[in-house]
């Protein structure tokens, strides 16, 4: 398995408050990404990483912003969180040079916003 | 508009019985992904295949890859209630992974 690791598992906040979710990775891989998984929706791309300072948007960024000041480190946070924000949030992690395009998962953060 | 068409959304079926999952698209993939996901956990990868016209088998699952790269099959032989999950397909394009809405499996003993 992947040395993926998200924290915390479980979140609850209320509307208008920040939250951050972290996620580690031991496995030195370049790319990481961040999705939301919803009912209906599958999985959607919120922002991804590139390298360390080096991100980029995805489909669904509205809301969220992201840093990554080390390789192993990649934040998200939601700077006010809106009802529409409660979802499961998945980091995965790449390394798109030297082989098959593959992604890994983390578990999950469950987070609801009331 | 989802990029990754998966079909069947939903299939229910007995222990033993043989199935087939599709995952469709317009667009051309450098590699295409399956996972299977289990409640409560994040999406496990089963089988990366890259080239065009790939047949990779994993014991019962079999996974094929379009000739032009567009499309994807994963095939199940009798079927276990072991494989019951959320099956998930993903195409590579560029530096971004697109996925399909996936496929909840339930196999019934």
């Amino acid at each position: 398995d992947a040395g993926i690791t998200q924290s915390p598992r479980h979140k609850v906040t209320e509307t208008g408050t920040p939250v951050t979710l972290r996620c580690h990775q031991t496995e030195n891989h370049r790319y990481m990404y961040w999705y939301r998984q919803d009912p209906g929706h599958g999985l959607r791309l919120i922002h991804y990483s590139y390298g360390v300072k080096d991100t980029d948007k995805g489909e669904v960024s509205d809301g969220y912003s992201v840093s990554r000041s080390k390789t192993e480190d990649f934040l998200l946070t939601l700077e006010s969180a809106t009802s529409s924000q409660t979802s499961v949030y998945f980091c995965a992690i790449s390394e798109l040079a030297g082989g098959p395009k593959t992604q890994y998962f983390g578990p999950g953060t469950r987070l609801t916003v009331l | 508009t989802q990029l990754l068409e998966q079909s069947p959304q939903f299939l229910s079926i007995q222990e033993g019985e043989n199935l087939t999952v599709y995952c469709n698209s317009s667009s051309v993939f450098s590699s295409l992904q399956w996972y299977r996901q289990e409640p409560g956990e994040g999406p496990v990868l089963l089988v990366t295949v890259v080239t065009g016209g790939e047949v990779k088998k994993l014991k019962r699952l079999t996974f094929q890859f379009g000739d032009a790269r567009k499309d994807s099959s994963l095939h199940i032989t009798a079927a276990q209630t072991g494989d019951t999950g959320l099956y998930l397909c993903a195409g590579a394009l560029g530096n971004q992974f697109y996925f399909g809405t996936g496929t909840s499996l339930t196999v019934i003993p």
